[in-house]
């Protein structure tokens, strides 16, 4: 069966450190990938998409890899801060549908 | 900066009720969406509208559901008969260019309560 897996424990860490949250999928061959922080009672918000012939990017504190050999994405926030608390989802194209399927997302707490 | 609007914010209605939920899109955007999200689950396609039909839907979006752009600016979202298992959050979301391979500009959501 189709599977998208994320962390279901948070992620504690301290202010300052690098967090890095993973997605995992099985049996999907996504062309892309998508990364979005959702805070609580509120919609999901865009932050990066990779393509499958990307090996990494970046935006700001934010970096995200793609490796379809071992069908993850890693999701890397440095420097991060208390604000970067949130929860993150990582969503792909549900082959042949063109539509997004997410995971059921990490929550990532920053202890100050 | 522009933004999905969502009314109302939480509609509460006895089974079986007819509800309508509604988005205004970002303006100049052409491909509409409507997602889901039981209490502690994980956001869920349900359909997705690009001149002025659907173009693609889940298995969540039977009958009971229908869409709508009745004017140029508001997106909607009809369940005929609602039922309990229907209370989530129900997000609207909208795109510039189409497919999962765009990003996707989220409203704030509606709570909808099936009592």
């Amino acid at each position: 069966s189709q599977k998208i897996e994320q962390n279901s424990e948070a992620l504690n860490i301290q202010e300052g450190k690098t967090a890095t949250l993973t997605c995992n999928y099985t049996n999907y061959s996504p062309a892309y990938l998508q990364w979005y922080r959702q805070d609580p009672g509120r919609g999901p918000v865009f932050l990066l998409l990779i393509r499958e012939n990307e090996k990494e990017k970046r935006k700001e504190r934010l970096k995200v890899t793609f490796d379809t050999t071992l069908k993850q994405s890693l999701f890397h926030i440095t420097a991060s801060q208390p604000a970067d608390s949130a929860t993150y989802l990582c969503a792909l194209d549900d082959t042949g549908r063109r539509a997004l399927t997410f995971g059921s997302g990490t929550r990532l707490q920053v202890q100050p | 900066e522009p933004e999905v609007t969502q009314t109302p914010s939480h509609q509460v209605t006895q089974m079986g009720q007819e509800v309508i939920l509604r988005c205004v899109p970002i303006s100049n955007h052409l491909y509409f969406y409507w997602y889901r999200q039981i209490l502690g689950q994980k956001v869920e396609f349900l359909v997705s509208f690009y001149n002025n039909e659907i173009s693609e839907k889940s298995e969540i979006f039977d009958d009971q559901f229908s869409v709508e752009r009745p004017d140029g600016s508001n997106f909607t979202l009809k369940i005929r008969s609602t039922k309990l298992e229907d209370s989530a959050m129900y997000f609207c979301a909208s795109g510039q260019r189409g497919g999962p391979y765009n990003e996707q500009f989220f409203g704030p959501g509606t709570r909808l309560t099936v009592l």
